[in-house]
């Protein structure tokens, strides 16, 4: 089992705040480092998979970075909406395979 | 595009009886499916791969006797709860493996099982 940690555990910001949230994961054997959106009762959705040190990606008003070396990765969201309430999950694979190890995720909640 | 759709969302059922879970690639095809599950307040935990046509790959710590999964068609990978308890009752989540993707997996909803 590859030890992946999020925090914080949960975040509540008043819409408009810009948040962030941290993944560390094991810096050896890396592979992918996947983002996932995840609201109660749908599927997650990836937003993000990342592959290279130093990769940064955006996708609207949420944007990612990585360090593979020291082994975290970031996830930014600028001015939160309500609709961005949901729980960001984190997961990373190794060069053994194309299985996910999951964090526990950020429950982020904004309020109008 | 790139939907998986999972059946059914919830289950409730006897203890000792068995439940199936499906788990669909709608608009794509998937050589490997993944099920997780995930206990109360703990992150999502992968029990088994699965590839088309072949057995699955359990985790260690998982009966392969209990969780049986088949991936007979490359949209298609069933998980088989046999003579559940009340230990199994968690959230099942399938997820997919496009053919031609390189590192993207894509998730159906999740299964609620509850065994009473």
């Amino acid at each position: 089992i590859l030890n992946v940690e999020q925090s914080p555990q949960s975040l509540h910001v008043q819409e408009g705040d810009s948040t962030n949230f941290t993944c560390s994961f094991p810096s050896s054997n890396f592979y992918a480092l996947h983002w996932y959106r995840w609201e109660t009762a749908k599927s997650p959705e990836a937003l993000f998979v990342m592959t290279l040190n130093g990769d940064e990606k955006k996708k609207g008003r949420i944007s990612a970075t990585l360090n593979t070396k020291e082994g975290y990765s970031y996830l930014y969201i600028k001015g939160s909406q309500p609709e961005d309430s949901a729980t960001y999950l984190c997961a990373f694979s190794d060069h053994s395979g194309y299985a996910l190890n999951f964090g526990k995720g950020t429950s982020l909640l904004v309020t109008p | 595009g790139a939907v998986v759709s999972q059946h059914p969302s919830w289950v409730i059922c006897k203890s000792g009886t068995s439940v199936k879970i499906e788990c669909r690639s709608l608009d794509f095809q998937a050589t490997t499916m993944f099920w997780y599950r995930q206990f109360p307040k703990q992150s999502l935990m992968l029990m088994a791969t699965s590839n088309e046509g072949s057995k699955a790959t359990y985790e260690q710590g998982v009966e392969k006797d209990k969780f049986l999964i088949n991936h007979a068609s490359l949209t298609l990978s069933t998980l088989t709860v046999t003579s559940a308890h009340p230990e199994d009752s968690s959230f099942y989540i399938c997820s997919a493996r496009w053919t031609q993707g390189l590192h993207e997996q894509y998730f159906g909803p999740g299964t609620r099982l509850t065994v009473t």
